[in-house]
């Protein structure tokens, strides 16, 4: 199965303080992504890493691949309440025919 | 420049019956991809669509059936609804062939199925 996981499920912090989200998977990837999902609402892009990277920023977000380990983490630093969302990792497999595959997500809630 | 845009954004259907879902991608993209998504679940891909030819399809029934217009907008299509079908069904679209790059997502159409 390409399946894989993604914790924790849910991650309640306050506003101010940093946010680590895990991915991992079971079978070689092209590349990995991360999403982010306001409530309902559509998925938007936020990091793209291939598999010869091992380390993504982007603003306040850092992304790291460990290829050996077959995870991902995201790092939300300095949290924001406009940082409440769901978050998900999305993996092109080698044996996929090159379509995304998505992790249940981690539900991220900032306290003020 | 607009986004990926979907139609309707909700609507009510009762077991049996059949829904049509609309998509239009972002100017300039050829690529769009159905994903039909659970609440409390990440999203399970559908189709994918390229130049008006299917390029994927993931593990749905045949109930479920797409299409892509020469101007590129998309049409989803399920046919017999079971309750099961109740999701937030969101469309992409990308530039490229494959599904490998950044996608562009709508803000879904919201199915109950009653």
């Amino acid at each position: 199965s390409q399946q894989g996981e993604e914790d924790p499920q849910a991650l309640s912090i306050q506003e101010g303080e940093n946010a680590t989200m895990n991915c991992s998977y079971k079978t070689s990837i092209n590349n990995l992504q991360w999403y982010r999902q306001n409530s309902g609402r559509g998925l938007v892009h936020l990091i793209l890493i291939r598999s010869n990277e091992r380390e993504k920023h982007s603003g306040r977000l850092r992304v790291t691949l460990d290829t050996s380990k077959k995870s991902s983490s995201l790092l939300i630093t300095a949290s924001r309440a406009a940082d409440t969302a769901s978050y998900f990792c999305a993996r092109v497999h080698m044996d996929s025919n090159y379509q995304l595959i998505w992790g249940a997500g981690t539900k991220l809630i900032i306290k003020p | 420049d607009a986004g990926v845009t979907q139609s309707p954004t909700h609507l009510i259907k009762t077991r049996g019956q059949q829904v049509t879902l609309r998509c239009s991608p972002i100017s300039g993209h050829k690529s769009v991809s159905w994903y039909q998504q659970v609440l409390g679940q990440g999203p399970q891909f559908i189709f994918q669509y390229y130049e008006k030819e299917e390029r994927g399809r993931g593990n749905f029934p045949d109930r479920f059936s797409a299409r892509q217009f020469p101007n590129y907008s998309s049409e989803l299509n399920v046919n017999a609804l079971l309750l099961g079908d109740s999701a937030l069904y969101l469309c992409a679209s990308s530039l490229g062939r494959t599904n490998t790059g950044e996608l562009f997502f709508g803000e879904g159409s919201r199915l109950t199925v009653l």
